[in-house]
């Protein structure tokens, strides 16, 4: 059964970089037949798909267009997690972050338990 | 601004039923696979479908989906108080190379 552990601070100050860090347990993140996403979610944006990071035999990435300048999403293989770092924030990027794993054909099965991030200062 | 519209709200009466819809474009729904969510009040979103019409082990068949053209729509029967929720729609949209989710449904069992 595969689990999702996010960490990271709950307050960034406008300007700053959000990081948000997602251990995965019971798969790889250099599986081949899994993506691995971040998604947030505030009352103003609903639910807001942000990228993902996977592995067929090299590593791609996909980033929303709303973010795409600047987002950066990273694999660790050597602690088997994915990263989210999001820069330049500002109050608009307060929201709930979620890691999640999976497709949009098989859907996005496994999801972290959300990070709160506030951007004030 | 999401891609993929659907209604605000839907509400029906205990063991009535419900669809939702989620409207797209060729790019998105036209193209793609469509997935559903269901997110109970102050939980994190469950998968409730995925490959436009197929339930993962452990969700009743009670939940349907389907798919026609640049349209999806997510079916409850035996609607339950438990099934208040906020459901949303979720596919790829291959003009963006991006996810895109629905504006999201919520389900108010009255």
């Amino acid at each position: 059964q595969v689990q999702l552990q996010q960490s990271g601070p709950g307050l960034v100050k406008p300007s700053q970089t959000l990081s948000l860090t997602c251990a995965i347990s019971g798969d790889s993140v250099s599986s081949n037949s899994a993506a691995w996403n971040w998604i947030r979610q505030s009352p103003s944006r609903g639910l807001e798909w942000l990228g993902r990071t996977y592995y067929k035999s090299k590593w791609s990435n996909n980033y929303a267009l709303s973010v795409k300048s600047r987002i950066t999403i990273n694999p660790d293989t050597s602690k088997n997690q994915f990263s989210l770092q999001l820069n330049s924030v500002t109050p608009e990027d307060t929201a709930v972050y979620y890691c999640a794993m999976g497709d949009w054909r098989y859907g996005l099965d496994v999801w972290g338990q959300g990070t709160t991030v506030t951007v004030s200062s | 601004q999401s891609v993929l519209t659907q209604p605000p709200s839907v509400s029906a009466a205990p063991g009535q039923k419900v669809t939702i819809s989620c409207s797209g474009s060729s790019s998105n729904i036209g193209k793609n696979y469509v997935s559903w969510y269901q997110q109970l009040p102050g939980t994190v979103p469950k998968f409730l479908i995925y490959d436009n019409n197929k339930r993962p082990s452990g969700i009743p068949d009670r939940f349907s989906g389907s798919k026609s053209g640049t349209s999806a729509t997510l079916g409850i029967t035996g609607l339950q108080t438990g099934d208040e929720a906020d459901y949303y729609c979720g596919t790829w949209d291959s003009s963006l190379s991006a996810g895109v989710f629905g504006t999201g449904t919520k389900v108010t069992v009255l």
